[in-house]
């Protein structure tokens, strides 16, 4: 069955770029979007955006400027990076496939502090 | 942006009872692409309803969706102990996906 992990830094410094990567198991990472979505504590889930397995993305306009994200199929795995990050950007991180998400990868705590 | 309300935000019901939530957006969902999730403490979400009202697998069928347009609900005909959990929707008919505020099912 499919899985899907987060992985990267837990401790980001205000200013610096927040890095994540998620790797996909058990299935192929082709044919599919894969999204970012974020969730602060205690708070809703926010869309952060997404990109197909060919490349083509959509992201947030209210995060727009910050984002890339970026695919690459030859490790199933595919990435965000997020710019220029303050303390509002500390959440848990989770990876999806699919629109709507059917499978979801267990999140990731990042922090935004000096 | 397709903006959408969750309500009530939090619903205190009973093991057993009806749970009935609502999730109205700013405007028509086209295709009825509206989704459904239930999130526990600690846990990742996990897709309950796709398409306003198709279970995705392995949700039991005490889970049902509705609505169509700018309305859509989710009911849980008679609550079991594992379903009190916070529940989101989300719209995906557009390049911008949005989720609403959720809404907490507690125990009475």
């Amino acid at each position: 069955q499919v899985q899907l992990q987060e992985s990267g830094p837990g401790l980001v410094k205000p200013s610096e770029t927040l890095s994540l990567t998620c790797t996909v198991s058990g299935g192929s990472i082709s044919n599919y979007y894969w999204s970012w979505i974020r969730q602060p504590a205690g708070k809703g889930l926010e869309w952060i955006g997404r990109i197909y397995s060919y490349g083509s993305t959509n992201y947030n306009p209210s995060l727009k400027s910050r984002v890339t994200m970026s695919v690459d199929t030859s490790k199933n795995q595919f990435s965000l990076k997020l710019s220029s990050v303050a303390a509002a950007d500390t959440a848990v991180y989770y990876c999806t496939r699919g629109a709507p998400s059917t499978h979801w990868g267990q999140g990731t705590l990042v922090t935004v502090s000096s | 942006e397709i903006v959408l309300t969750q309500s009530p935000g939090t619903l205190s019901l009973s093991p057993g009872e009806r749970a009935t939530l609502s999730c109205r957006a700013s405007q028509s969902v086209s295709h009825n692409y509206l989704a459904w999730y239930q999130q526990k403490p600690g846990q990742a979400p996990r897709l309950l309803i796709y398409g306003a009202s198709s279970r995705a697998t392995g949700i039991p069928d005490r889970f049902s969706g509705s609505g169509s347009g700018t309305d859509f609900t989710l009911t849980i005909s008679r609550l079991e102990p594992e379903d009190f959990a916070v529940y989101h929707c989300q719209q995906y008919s557009s390049s911008l996906l949005t989720f609403g505020g959720g809404t907490k099912v507690e125990i009475k």
